[in-house]
């Protein structure tokens, strides 16, 4: 089966560090993209980013760019996404994804595997 | 940035409805739109890719069309299951979502 496992969830105060991450399985984990996406409480979805394990090209939106890093371990097929210093605003669930397409670029076949989601907290 | 708007940004609906949600671009991005459905509480679904094919496992009541700027969601005959928040996704640049529309019962 494939799958996305995400690591649990988080409360931490504002500006500490976090690094949250994301382990397939099931598939070639160097083969495919793996992206993040942010939901706000009650809010929709933001594409974050993503990176190709197998190169680790890694692609940024711009809302993003320089706030959070993207990275990976191909042998452990595990993704990460980590802040260094986290503000409040930061609180949201965050989602990894598998995107379908495999190496090219534009991406052609959506977000096909998901994860079960990661709720970080940030409070004082 | 392309920007990705859709209308409208609710509807309530009847089982058996046929439904219909736009999506659109602020600029051409070609086939390179998905359709995703989320229910409170769970990760999205991939229901459409490449704005018209059908993700595996996905019922055929769901249909996806259009390109360049404009595309469209239809879910032929509406199920007590479809109840959810719908959004669009382009692929054709720097990945975005659209805001969503949801689906609720009338």
């Amino acid at each position: 089966e494939v799958q996305l496992v995400q690591s649990g969830a988080e409360v931490k105060k504002p500006g500490e560090s976090l690094k949250i991450s994301c382990k397939g399985s099931g598939y070639s984990f160097t083969s495919y993209w793996i992206g993040w996406v942010r939901q706000m409480p009650g809010k929709g979805l933001e594409w974050m980013g993503i990176i190709y394990p197998g190169d680790s090209d890694t692609r940024y939106s711009p809302s993003f760019q320089g706030q959070v890093t993207i990275s990976a371990d191909k042998s452990i097929s595990t993704a990460y996404l980590q802040w260094s210093s986290l503000k409040a605003s930061d609180t949201a669930m965050y989602y990894c994804a598998r995107e379908g397409t495999g190496s090219g670029w534009p991406l052609v076949y959506g977000m096909d595997v998901w994860g079960q989601g990661t709720t970080v907290t940030v409070s004082s | 940035d392309i920007q990705m708007t859709q209308s409208p940004s609710s509807l309530s609906a009847s089982v058996g409805d046929r439904v219909t949600i736009t999506c659109r671009a602020s600029q051409s991005i070609s086939s390179y739109l998905n359709w995703y459905q989320q229910k409170p509480g769970k990760a999205p679904k991939l229901l459409i890719y490449a704005a018209s094919s059908l993700q595996s496992g996905v019922p055929s009541r769901f249909s996806g069309s259009g390109s360049g700027t404009d595309f469209t969601l239809t879910i032929s005959s509406l199920q007590p299951e479809d109840f959810a928040t719908y959004y669009c996704q382009q692929s054709y640049s720097t990945p975005g979502f659209g805001p969503g529309t949801k689906v609720d019962i009338k």
